[in-house]
């Protein structure tokens, strides 16, 4: 009854191959999310997902890029992978609120990935 | 976005109450204050959150002074299992005009709590 479901755990891939990680939530959230927490652990917002509307952190590449079959999934898929994409990446997922509270956000177990 | 300041890492030991502040000078009217903890090879996990005053749950009190430009998580009794990241965040508002609104939770560098024996 896992609430955010990532796959896989771990991937290990060659540089300049084409990769997906899916993600699944189960709470009836409208609004999913990918992170990426790097290295030095510095956890980054990459991607945000509600309503049909993608919210893109300018600073991620075009080589990647996420899609929603439906409201339960956002999938992150990722081009030509490079050295620098190797790191921890999460799912997360929230209900939209149209009010002055912020709103808890649940996260995956993360998806580690290694590029060689 | 509103930026938010943490010490680095701290210890403690078992039992001890620990007390982790954050800065966040310029936080808006609207803001609230959010923690998240993250243990090693996990995704965050919510902790507590608050707007004024203080707030208690099961886990930890918040307590955030009149002028909200900090905030002090506080967490009674530690133990080994509370050696993780703590994250402090501070609302950041609707992104668009829909109406709606969509929320991005933005992370600092938070601060690496470690529970010595």
């Amino acid at each position: 009854d896992t609430a955010v479901s990532q796959t896989p755990k771990y991937l290990v891939t060659q540089m300049g191959n084409d990769k997906s990680i899916k993600c699944e939530q189960n709470l009836g959230h409208d609004t999913m999310y990918w992170y990426k927490q790097d290295s030095k652990k510095f956890l980054k917002i990459m991607f945000s997902y509600n309503n049909k509307e993608l919210i893109i952190n300018e600073t991620v590449p075009n080589r990647f890029s996420p899609k929603s079959p439906d409201k339960a999934h956002l999938n992150l898929h990722i081009n030509s992978l490079e050295l620098g994409d190797s790191a921890v990446y999460f799912c997360a997922s929230s209900q939209r609120r149209v009010t002055l509270e912020r709103t808890e956000a649940f996260f995956g177990q993360g998806t580690r990935l290694t590029v060689v | 976005l509103a930026k938010t300041t943490q010490p680095i890492s701290m210890d403690s030991y078992e039992g001890q109450e620990v007390n982790i502040t954050c800065s966040h000078n310029n936080i808006a009217t609207n803001d609230y204050i959010t923690w998240y903890q993250q243990f090693p090879s996990q995704g965050p996990r919510f902790i507590i959150q608050g707007y004024k005053t203080k707030v208690t749950n099961e886990v930890a009190s918040l307590f955030i002074p009149a002028d909200r430009k900090s905030s002090t998580l506080s967490l009674p009794r530690v133990s080994l299992s509370d050696t993780a990241v703590y994250y402090c965040l501070v609302g950041d508002g609707p992104l668009f005009d829909s109406g709606a609104g969509s929320y991005q939770l933005t992370f600092g560098k938070g601060t690496k709590l470690s529970v010595i024996p």
